[in-house]
């Protein structure tokens, strides 16, 4: 079974500035992926970002990167020039590539970020 | 293209009784996947179905169960409602399931169970 933590309950950032929210997570699989999703106050879940466990390079998408170790099995995503509306809970998921038993999303239990002014 | 859409958004339940959700996927998308959000437990994976064929299921009682139809909308249904089924229920779709396509989330069904 796969595990996933994230050890920041609550985080604060001042908007334009940079912060880093935290993921490690577990499993015997060598072929992953990781996800970072976004949950605004209006509950929709989005898409922030992925990363293939295979790709030593590490994603990107504007202003969000990842810096992904395997070896440390950490995750952890960088927002840069934040804005008011990055505001949200933010959970890290895993989902193993391949299986003959049908995917699932593994989340951690979040991170709530708040952006001030 | 429409988004994923549940119905309905909001519902309130007595203990021991039975509901059903539904959940439309996007078109074209054959995999539909549910999960239970609550604050003590976070986001729990419930079933997976893909073209009308659950593929995977989470650890939750038999009181949870859910189908796809040939048009890929999905229904599940809890029944014997207890007063811990209280959550907001999401489903996700894509195409074929796997972690290299986006899974697209409805809004939620916000359930309470009095």
């Amino acid at each position: 079974a796969q595990t996933v933590t994230q050890s920041q309950p609550e985080m604060s950032v001042q908007e334009a500035e940079t912060v880093t929210l935290s993921c490690t997570y577990d499993t015997s699989e060598n072929n992953y992926y990781l996800f970072w999703y976004k949950q605004p106050p209006s509950r929709q879940m989005i898409l922030v970002i992925r990363q293939e466990a295979y790709k030593q390079q590490n994603a990107t998408e504007n202003r969000f990167s990842v810096n992904f170790q395997k070896a440390a099995k950490s995750f952890s995503l960088k927002i840069s020039d934040s804005q008011l509306g990055d505001t949200a809970m933010y959970f890290c998921a895993f989902m193993k590539t391949h299986s003959n038993s049908g995917y699932a999303l593994n989340f951690g239990k979040g991170t709530s970020l708040l952006v001030t002014p | 293209k429409a988004g994923v859409t549940q119905t309905p958004r909001y519902l309130i339940k007595t203990r021991g009784q039975q509901v059903t959700l539904s959940c439309s996927p996007i078109s074209g998308h054959r995999s539909v996947s549910w999960y239970q959000q609550t604050p003590g437990q976070g986001l729990q994976f419930l079933f997976e179905y893909f073209s009308e064929t659950q593929r995977n299921k989470g650890n939750f009682p038999g009181r949870f169960s859910g189908r796809q139809f040939s048009n890929s909308r999905s229904e599940m249904n809890v029944s014997t409602l207890e007063l811990g089924d209280s959550a907001l229920y999401l489903c996700a779709s894509s195409h074929r399931g796997g972690g290299w396509e986006t899974q697209y989330f409805g809004p939620g069904t916000r359930l309470l169970v009095l």
